[in-house]
């Protein structure tokens, strides 16, 4: 089974600058997506980014951008010019891309603080 | 705009006092997911529907169950809800498309008094 490790369970960073929130996985599949999921406080989660397994190229999203180490299984999240919006509760996930297989794979998450 | 509402946004119910849970989507996606989730924890997967097929999680309690009586509509009955089972619960959609993401309503937050 598939397994999603955040060994940072709290980060915190100043307002404008960069963070990266770490994110590892353990699977035997070649064929797989990863997420990045943000939930603000008493507010619904929503999609941060998205990388495909077969892209070498790392995905990014305006302030968002990922490192996708396939080899190494990591999938480290970067936000540059942190804002205070970044507040929120980090989950990075994982889902196979067999067939008929729709379950994601949470990890168990880091809070991300930004000071003002 | 297209989204997925549930309804409502907290619940209270006493020990033992069954209670229900909507959830309803405009996305016209064939997937729907039930989450538990505790405070400061990730969210657990309770079941999904693929269109009417019925997923269980192996660890689910009997005392979730679910029904889906369309594709717009799930609903999440909690037959003997008991302390434990104080959360909040996420329902949340996705589309047929392989990488497609899940998108999740705000949730209701279930408080078993």
């Amino acid at each position: 089974a598939q397994t999603v490790t955040q060994s940072q369970p709290e980060m915190s960073v100043q307002e404008a600058e960069t963070v990266t929130l770490s994110c590892t996985y353990d699977t035997s599949e070649s064929d797989y997506y990863l997420f990045w999921y943000k939930q603000p406080p008493s507010r619904q989660m929503i999609l941060v980014i998205r990388q495909e397994a077969y892209k070498q190229q790392n995905a990014t999203e305006n302030r968002f951008s990922v490192n996708f180490q396939k080899a190494a299984k990591s999938f480290s999240l970067k936000i540059s010019d942190s804002q205070l919006g970044d507040a929120a509760m980090y989950f990075c996930a994982y889902r196979s891309a067999q067939g008929g297989s729709e379950k994601l794979v949470f990890g168990k998450g880091t809070k991300l603080t930004v000071n003002p | 705009d297209a989204m997925v509402i549930q309804n409502p946004r907290y619940q209270v119910t006493q020990f033992g006092k069954p209670v229900t849970l909507s959830c309803s989507q405009t996305l016209n996606h064939n997937v729907m997911y039930w989450y538990q989730q505790k405070s400061s924890q990730a969210p657990k997967l309770l079941f999904h529907y693929y269109d009417k097929d019925f997923n269980n999680e192996a660890d689910t309690p009997d005392n979730f169950q679910s029904r889906r009586p369309n594709t717009s509509f799930c609903f999440l009955d909690i037959r003997s809800p008991g302390l434990g089972d104080a959360a909040m619960y996420l329902c949340a959609t996705k589309g047929p498309r392989w990488g497609n993401e899940q998108f999740f309503g705000p949730g209701t937050r279930l408080t078993v008094l």
